[in-house]
């Protein structure tokens, strides 16, 4: 079965402290995983892929295919990294995305 | 500025009532998704539409129905509607679905639908 986890529905920081969102997969194959990132009162939309092995706003996010991971970490959480953010795993058949539930960050000062 | 559009973007209705949500797809994309977004569930899977054909389907209910037009428009159907079905819709849209290797995709703002 294909599937994403996220265990944590909220995660809590203060500004400066490091992050590290949660995100478990169970796919056949090798799978394609994103974060998607919904900030309050905006749109959905793509933060960062793992194909890219980019880092998007200081985030990055390494694919673990032992633990069947993509964690999405960054160092420093700044207060405008507080929203929603979504894993999400590209279907077997390549044609639709799997999301996780979602885990909303608050980063305070 | 994603290139999805949404209608309307607030429904308030009354339980047993039917509504229809309408959504545009970036120009050019031929796949079109329903994500159903609440508190409770996170954002849910319906149903995907590729060139005017059902590709995928989720955890969409007997109630709902969708359907993707010649123009690629997109419609969602909610009938005999709940309370327990208010929620934040969401359409996406991307290249999936025909080979394409751009697998990102662009999500409208939503429909808030409040069932009272």
């Amino acid at each position: 079965a294909q599937r994403v986890t996220q265990p944590e529905k909220l995660l809590s920081v203060f500004k400066g402290a490091p992050v590290e969102l949660k995100c478990n997969y169970s796919y056949s194959g090798s799978p394609e995983l994103f974060w998607y990132v919904q900030y309050s009162r905006q749109r959905l939309q793509l933060l960062l892929r793992h194909i890219s092995r980019e880092s998007i706003k200081g985030f990055t996010a390494d694919l673990n295919k032992g633990e069947t991971s993509f964690h999405l970490k960054k160092p420093f959480a700044q207060e405008e990294d507080s929203a929603m953010y979504y894993c999400a795993l590209l279907n077997q058949a390549g044609t639709a995305l799997i999301f996780g539930k979602g885990t909303t960050l608050s980063v305070s000062s | 500025d994603s290139g999805v559009t949404q209608t309307p973007k607030h429904l308030i209705t009354a339980t047993g009532q039917r509504v229809t949500l309408r959504c545009s797809p970036r120009s050019g994309d031929l796949s079109v998704y329903w994500y159903q977004q609440s508190l409770d569930q996170g954002l849910q899977f319906l149903i995907q539409y590729y060139n005017g054909e059902e590709r995928a389907k989720g955890n969409i209910l007997e109630r709902f129905s969708a359907q993707q037009f010649p123009d690629l428009h997109s419609e969602l159907n909610l009938s005999s509607l709940e309370l327990g079905d208010s929620a934040l819709y969401f359409c996406a849209s991307s290249a999936l679905g025909g080979g394409a290797t751009d697998t990102e995709a662009f999500f409208g703002q939503g429909t808030r639908l409040t069932v009272v």
